[in-house]
């Protein structure tokens, strides 16, 4: 299986910051790295799917980037509709692995 | 409007099989591009992939847990359901369904999930 490592964990900002999530696989996945948003008692969202693209629907201010290993979602002027907590997922292959997720948390 | 609803059983008891049905509108499950796969979540853990099934009955599953899974559909009713054989505590989860969205790239085809239910939460205990 591709093991998918987000980094950080964790992380405090506030409203208007500019914040950056790093997402690695274990193999080369090309561009196949999709992002979701996921809010506690809510069901996950699909934000960005084939590293870059945005889904529609989503605002602007969510950004992807990256290609074979390395991954970035970048939150461009955070407001309070984006504190949760985002997950990077792989689907190069099957299974379909998960990032560990990491939690934006308000500073 | 695209909808999934996952149903089941709420609580489970420990060895028992769990059925998970997943009822969806709005889409078919018989569109070539569209399918269904099943994720759960832990109490405070990640998102973990279970399976997937998609309209020509391609199937795929957890390596870790494919000899306890099994993923179907039925078309005619909209559903697809997920078993699990030999529930332990340690699948206690919410249990989603998200419809699963394929389309060619460049470099061949990418899924990802582009809406899913609310998840159920499913309690293994004696």
């Amino acid at each position: 299986d591709i093991q998918m490592t987000q980094s950080p964990s964790s992380l405090s900002a506030s409203v208007g910051d500019r914040v950056t999530i790093t997402c690695r696989a274990s193999q080369s996945i090309a561009n196949y790295l999709n992002w979701y948003q996921h809010k506690p008692g809510k069901a996950p969202t699909l934000l960005i799917y084939a590293a870059s693209s945005l889904q529609s629907g989503v605002p602007s201010r969510f950004s992807g980037s990256g290609s074979g290993t390395d991954f970035t979602l970048t939150i461009y002027s955070l407001q309070p509709e984006d504190f949760a907590t985002y997950y990077c997922q792989q689907s190069y292959s099957t299974p379909g692995t998960f990032g560990q997720g990491t939690k934006v948390e308000i500073k | 409007q695209v909808t999934l609803k996952e149903s089941g059983p709420v609580l489970v008891k420990p060895t028992e099989t769990l059925t998970l049905t997943c009822t969806v509108s709005g889409f078919s499950l018989n569109n070539p591009r569209l399918g269904v796969t099943w994720i759960r979540q832990p109490p405070g853990k990640a998102l973990e992939w279970l399976a997937h099934i998609f309209s020509n009955d391609e199937k795929s599953y957890s390596t870790s847990l494919a000899s306890r899974l099994t993923i179907s559909q039925d078309t005619s009713k909209s559903q697809v359901v997920l078993t699990m054989t030999n529930m332990d505590p340690v699948d206690t989860a919410t249990y989603y369904c998200a419809r699963t969205q394929r389309i060619t790239l460049l470099r061949g085809v990418i899924y990802y999930f582009d809406y899913w239910g609310q998840g159920t939460l499913v309690t293994v205990s004696s």
